[in-house]
């Protein structure tokens, strides 16, 4: 009931492609998923977030497409960059109360040159 | 966003002896956390730091173990106690506003010899 499925593992890609991560859940409390950058040695940072009244949310070249009935979200990266590589968290959680985060288990991104 | 600044940034500290990470938010934050993160591995939530009173842990964590102060809105401290090489891992503070979501500090790499 609280887990967030995340795939792939790591995925290579090369430069100028579409990324793609995929997650599902299962709780259908949740009502608030974010994605988190991370680099090394630095903490996770906010890339994108949506709420499932939406099905998709665009920010520059980060997408998030969200499927409500099929319990699933994707996040979607064009024109992909070197400066793009890193790991990539799904999340979450109930907009509201404990704000408590359950995280998908990452994908390691590398964009070639 | 919201700031967080966590300290110390790495230690490496021998076994049984314990180590106190300090975590410094600004004061957009409301709620604040403690997780763990082994290397490449997802976010494991420790406890909510609660002001002013203990912690809220999460299962298989123990106060005994992983002690947290909050004694005001904007400082949090999280102790690692006689600690083991299996307490190997990457300590983050995170800090949820309702403006920003969550915001996390760099992390504490703590290698325990």
């Amino acid at each position: 009931q609280q887990q967030v499925k995340q795939s792939p593992q790591s995925l290579i890609v090369q430069k100028g492609g579409i990324s793609i991560i995929n997650c599902a859940y299962e709780n259908t409390a949740f009502d608030y998923f974010p994605w988190y950058q991370q680099f090394p040695g630095k903490g996770p940072a906010l890339l994108i977030a949506i709420r499932p009244d939406v099905s998709e949310k665009k920010e520059g070249r980060f997408t998030i497409s969200f499927n409500k009935s099929a319990k699933q979200f994707s996040l979607h990266i064009m024109d992909s960059q070197p400066g793009d590589s890193a790991t990539y968290f799904c999340a979450a959680s109930k907009a509201s109360g404990t704000y408590k985060y359950i995280f998908g288990t990452g994908t390691r991104l590398k964009v070639l040159a | 966003s919201a700031v967080i600044s966590q300290k110390p940034s790495r230690d490496i500290c021998q076994r049984g002896t314990s180590l106190t990470i300090q975590c410094q938010v600004d004061s957009q934050v409301t709620m604040m956390f403690w997780y763990r993160q082994q290397p490449g591995q997802s976010l494991t939530l420790i406890a909510t730091a609660n002001q002013g009173s203990e912690a809220t842990y999460e299962s298989g964590f123990v106060i005994d173990k992983f002690p947290i102060s909050r004694p005001n809105l904007t400082f949090s401290t999280l102790t690692v106690s006689n600690m083991s090489p299996e307490d190997s891992s990457i300590y983050l503070c995170s800090g949820h506003s309702l403006n920003y979501g969550y915001t996390f500090g760099s992390g504490t790499r703590l290698t325990v010899v």
